[in-house]
């Protein structure tokens, strides 16, 4: 059965410095979606991406934070300048469109757990 | 604005005992109601969905139906398996618009 992929699984950066997170949606889907969730805290949405732009973001994806389909396959969140604040565990997901519309359901990858020191 | 509120876990069960987890949720309008669950080491992945007022989802034995006069989602099941040990997460969604979910429950069944 197909599945989203994220990688790495766990990422430890300086404070200050740029992450790539990367993740591949399953293939015939057109939504993706970036997704985190603090420790002990909930899953928030950051951002939804469809037909190469931003669709929607949250007031928590700022200008730190950017996305991008840089080829047929890949889907990847960067921040720019990390801070503590960010450690998180990043959840990748995407969507299907049935009929011409997205559907409701969202397949979503393990995560990648960054951790910012 | 939109919310969901779960029970704090840890959830701890015996092998075939009854399993309820609580969900409330606060929305304007007809949300689509969602239960997600998160075994060790994966994603989340889709356990059951309800669409409008008293559908009731269901799925490898768990289920939940939508209760409007009560803003509630409680999953349920009847006869818990050690390997329903993870992290169940409730979520809702407006038309157009991305996920909002709780906080998570594990769930820990010992045999």
């Amino acid at each position: 059965e197909p599945e989203v992929t994220q990688t790495p699984s766990h990422q430890v950066t300086q404070m200050g410095q740029e992450v790539i997170l990367r993740c591949v949606p399953i293939s015939n889907h057109l939504y993706f979606y970036w997704y985190r969730q603090i420790l002990g805290q909930k899953v928030e949405f950051l951002v939804s991406f469809y037909n190469n732009e931003i669709s929607e973001k949250s007031e928590i994806f700022d200008d730190q934070f950017s996305v991008e389909r840089p080829d047929g396959s890949n889907f990847t969140l960067k921040i720019r300048s990390t801070k503590l604040e960010d450690s998180a565990m990043y959840f990748c997901a995407s969507s299907p469109m049935r009929e011409g519309y997205r559907t409701d359901t969202q397949y979503f990858g393990p995560g990648t757990r960054l951790t910012v020191l | 604005g939109n919310s969901v509120t779960q029970m704090e876990g840890p959830v701890t069960l015996s092998e075939e005992a009854f399993l309820t987890i609580n969900c409330t949720y606060t929305a304007t309008g007809y949300p689509s109601l969602f239960w997600y669950v998160q075994y060790p080491g994966e994603g989340l992945q889709l356990l059951l969905k309800a669409t409008k007022a008293d559908d009731k989802g269901s799925n490898k034995g768990f289920e939940a139906t939508y209760r409007k006069e009560t803003t509630s989602f409680h999953l349920e099941k009847g006869s818990v398996q050690v390997s329903d040990s993870a992290v169940y997460f409730c979520a809702l969604k407006k038309a157009g618009t991305a996920l909002i979910f709780g906080k998570g429950t594990t769930l820990s069944v010992s045999s």
